[in-house]
C-alpha cells in the first residue's frame, strides 16, 4: 500500500522559493509517476506538473513552466516541488499525489504561506 | 487547455436522496475522467476513474457515466459520510484539469 506523507507547513516572502517533500513508501517508487497538485484556500484544485522517478522526466503545466521544479531521489523514495518567485496568488495547499492523469493516493498536504 | 464545468457548484439533499453531479468538457476526453471526493482539511479522494470503473474500497452507491464531454456522478442513497466535495479532472491531456467543485450539503 503506497503512502505519501509531505513536509509541514512553510511561511515565506514574497520573491523567495519554497521546496516540498513527498516521501514513499510501500510500492516501488521509481515504477510510478509523483505528481504535484495544489488549492488555494477555497479554491479549486490545479494540476502543477509531474514526474517519472525512475528515468527522471519531467512535465509542467504552462502555467507553472520556468517557476516550479520537480525532482526525486529515487535513494531515499523522496520527490520534491520546488516553486520560485513567490507571490501572495502561491498561497495555497500543496499535495503529491501517485499517477500521471488519475491520482491515488494523495500526500496530506502542505501549507504554504506567502506573505509579507 | 481542456475547460472542465461541474454543474451544480452546490446542492443540497437529505440522507437516503438519489443525487447526480454533471461535469462537461469543452473537449471529447473519451472515457479520461475521473472523480474525486474531499472533505474539510482533507486531501481528495478518488472514487471513480475512466467514467465509470469504481476505485477499490469505494462504496457502490457511487457511479459513473458518459463518455465524450458529458459526465455524471451518481450517489444512490445518500449516506451522512457524503456530505463533502466533489471534483471531476480529465486525464485525457496535459494540463490535467478540474472541474470548479460541487459542494454536497445536508438539507
Amino acid at each position: 500500500q503506497v503512502q505519501l506523507v509531505q513536509s509541514g507547513a512553510e511561511v515565506k516572502k514574497p520573491g523567495s522559493s519554497v521546496k516540498v517533500s513527498c516521501k514513499a513508501s510501500g510500492g516501488t517508487f521509481s515504477s510510478y509517476t509523483i505528481s504535484w497538485v495544489r488549492q488555494a484556500p477555497g479554491q479549486g484544485l490545479e494540476w502543477m506538473g509531474r514526474i517519472i522517478p525512475i528515468i527522471g522526466i519531467t512535465k509542467y503545466a504552462q502555467k507553472f513552466q520556468g517557476r516550479v521544479t520537480i525532482t526525486a531521489d529515487k535513494s531515499t523514495t523522496t520527490a520534491y516541488m520546488d516553486l520560485s518567485s513567490l507571490t501572495s496568488e502561491d498561497t495555497a495547499v500543496y499535495y503529491c499525489a501517485r499517477g500521471d492523469g488519475r491520482f491515488d493516493p494523495w500526500g496530506q498536504g502542505t501549507l504554504v504561506t506567502v506573505s509579507s | 487547455d481542456i475547460q472542465m464545468t461541474q454543474s451544480p457548484s452546490s446542492l443540497s439533499a437529505s440522507v437516503g436522496d438519489r443525487v447526480t453531479i454533471t461535469c462537461r468538457a469543452s473537449q471529447s476526453v473519451n472515457i479520461h475522467l475521473n472523480w474525486y471526493q474531499q472533505k474539510p482539511g482533507k486531501a481528495p479522494n478518488l472514487l471513480i476513474y475512466h467514467a465509470s470503473s469504481l476505485q477499490s474500497g469505494v462504496p457502490s452507491r457511487f457511479s459513473g457515466s458518459g463518455s465524450g464531454t458529458d459526465f455524471a456522478l451518481t450517489i444512490s442513497s445518500l449516506q451522512p459520510e457524503d456530505f463533502a466535495d466533489y471534483y471531476c479532472q480529465q486525464s485525457h491531456s496535459t494540463p490535467h484539469t478540474f472541474g470548479q467543485g460541487t459542494k454536497l450539503e445536508i438539507k
